[in-house]
């Protein structure tokens, strides 16, 4: 089966840097995936990691252990717009399903 | 914007009633996705189609069905709504490999009243 698990809301201070984790258990596992979802909105991709590592794309990184089953986003010099739930999900080759864990919900304060 | 386009993009109707939404995919894109959010499940996957076919099924009710047509547009039907129906519905869409990022379109609020 599949089950992701990510922590449901974090605030930070603006300037400052993030980092959301993300841990997952999913047989046939073969990628994982970012997304940032404002309010009301539709999810945007952000990054993908399928080796293990980090991945980086100006301001945010994201990083995946496979065996440890685990994977972390980090935004850095976070600005306002920044606010928003960020999205885990992970792939199986088993399934051909992606599926999203619940989301965190970022906050950033003046 | 993503390139895939939904419509309506707010839809207000009674229970009992049955509705249509509809998805274009991005162009060249020959996989689409439906997925349903609501405030209490997060985004919950319900069904894809590749180039007309269906490819992966999730939690899709009995009561909803899908189709993707030979221009690749897709339609959700949604029927004997209730109220734990009301949520946000996203269509995706992505290349032919089986890990292309998937792109969402900017969703159908359904509220059922």
């Amino acid at each position: 089966g599949q089950n992701i698990d990510q922590p449901t809301e974090m605030t930070a201070t603006e300037g400052a840097i993030v980092q959301i984790n993300c841990t997952y258990q999913t047989s046939g596992f073969n990628g994982l995936f970012w997304y940032q979802q404002h309010a009301g909105e539709a999810p945007t991709f952000l990054s993908y990691n399928v080796l293990d590592g980090l991945e980086e794309k100006g301001r945010f990184s994201s990083f995946l252990s496979r065996s440890k089953g685990y994977s972390y986003l980090l935004l850095k010099e976070l600005q306002m717009k920044d606010s928003a739930s960020y999205l885990c999900a992970s792939y199986s080759s088993n399934t051909g399903k992606l599926i999203f864990g619940q989301g965190t919900t970022l906050q950033v304060k003046p | 914007d993503s390139g895939v386009t939904q419509t309506p993009k707010h839809l207000i109707t009674a229970t009992g009633q049955r509705v249509t939404l509809r998805c274009s995919p991005r162009s060249g894109d020959l996989s689409v996705y439906w997925y349903q959010q609501s405030l209490d499940q997060g985004l919950q996957f319900l069904i894809q189609y590749y180039n007309g076919e269906e490819r992966a099924k999730g939690n899709i009710l009995e009561r909803f069905s899908a189709q993707q047509f030979p221009d690749l547009h897709s339609e959700l039907n949604l029927s004997s709504l209730e109220l734990g129906d009301s949520a946000l519905y996203f269509c995706a869409s992505s290349g032919p490999g089986t890990l292309d990022t998937q792109y969402f379109g900017p969703g159908t609020r359904l509220t059922v009243l």
